[in-house]
């Protein structure tokens, strides 16, 4: 059984480009959340997927969406990018939306 | 308004003692409490779950104590050892108002266990 992965590690983009981060979910894990860990900060709660389709979200701007495919990996796609969004990204996979969570290590995003 | 805090930024105890770390809540109603623990640069990892209607979970060197009526759960670890250094994450899902596990974490506590 594999554990949560994310890609890229790291990534430099600059101000107003766009960007894509990737997740796969534990085997047999049909529920993808994503959140956002500014320095110094808890994670925060950008919006959950459950069997391909958007299932909750969190406030953050519409600039920030995503997918979930049917092998239930995900995508983060994050537009305009700001300075302020620099931070960890992190995807946390589930085996139903109310079951435990499990996190991957994360993509350290830095926008100049 | 709606909060989570865990009490201390940092923690610094002496190896073998017992840390404990304090999460309180305000405005919610969880319907379960987690804890996580993360290492710098890493994603948190799943420590321990304690439900609504659960006082107390042990795990090995963890316990956790959950107290509804005082709004708080602690986190302790016994027998403490260096390696045990790393920020600690508590985190609740709200069973007011959502129909999914939404994770809502506090900004974590710093342990750092001394030789």
């Amino acid at each position: 059984e594999t554990g949560v992965t994310q890609s890229p590690t790291h990534l430099i983009k600059t101000r107003g480009q766009q960007v894509t981060l990737r997740c796969s979910s534990q085997s047999g894990h049909n529920t993808v959340s994503w959140y956002q860990q500014a320095l110094g900060q808890g994670p925060q709660f950008i919006f959950q997927y459950y069997r391909e389709e958007e299932n909750g979200r969190g406030n953050f701007p519409p600039r920030f969406s995503g997918l979930q495919f049917p092998n239930y990996s995900s995508e983060l796609n994050v537009n305009a990018l700001e300075l302020d969004d620099s931070a960890l990204y992190l995807c946390a996979s589930s085996l139903q939306n109310w079951e435990t969570q499990y996190f991957g290590p994360g993509t350290r995003l830095l926008v100049l | 308004s709606q909060k989570i805090e865990q009490n201390s930024e940092a923690l610094n105890i002496q190896e073998g003692k017992t840390a404990t770390l304090t999460c309180n809540y305000t405005n919610y109603s969880p319907a379960y409490l987690q804890w996580y623990r993360q290492d710098p640069g890493r994603g948190p990892v799943f420590l321990l779950l304690i439900r609504e209607n659960e006082k107390e979970k042990r795990k090995e060197r963890l316990k956790v104590t959950f107290d509804t009526t005082l709004k708080q759960s602690l986190f302790h670890i016994t027998a403490s050892q260096p390696a045990d250094s790393a920020t600690y994450l508590c985190a609740l899902v709200d069973a007011g108002g959502t129909s999914y596990g939404k994770l809502t974490f506090g900004q974590g506590t710093i342990l750092t266990v001394h030789p």
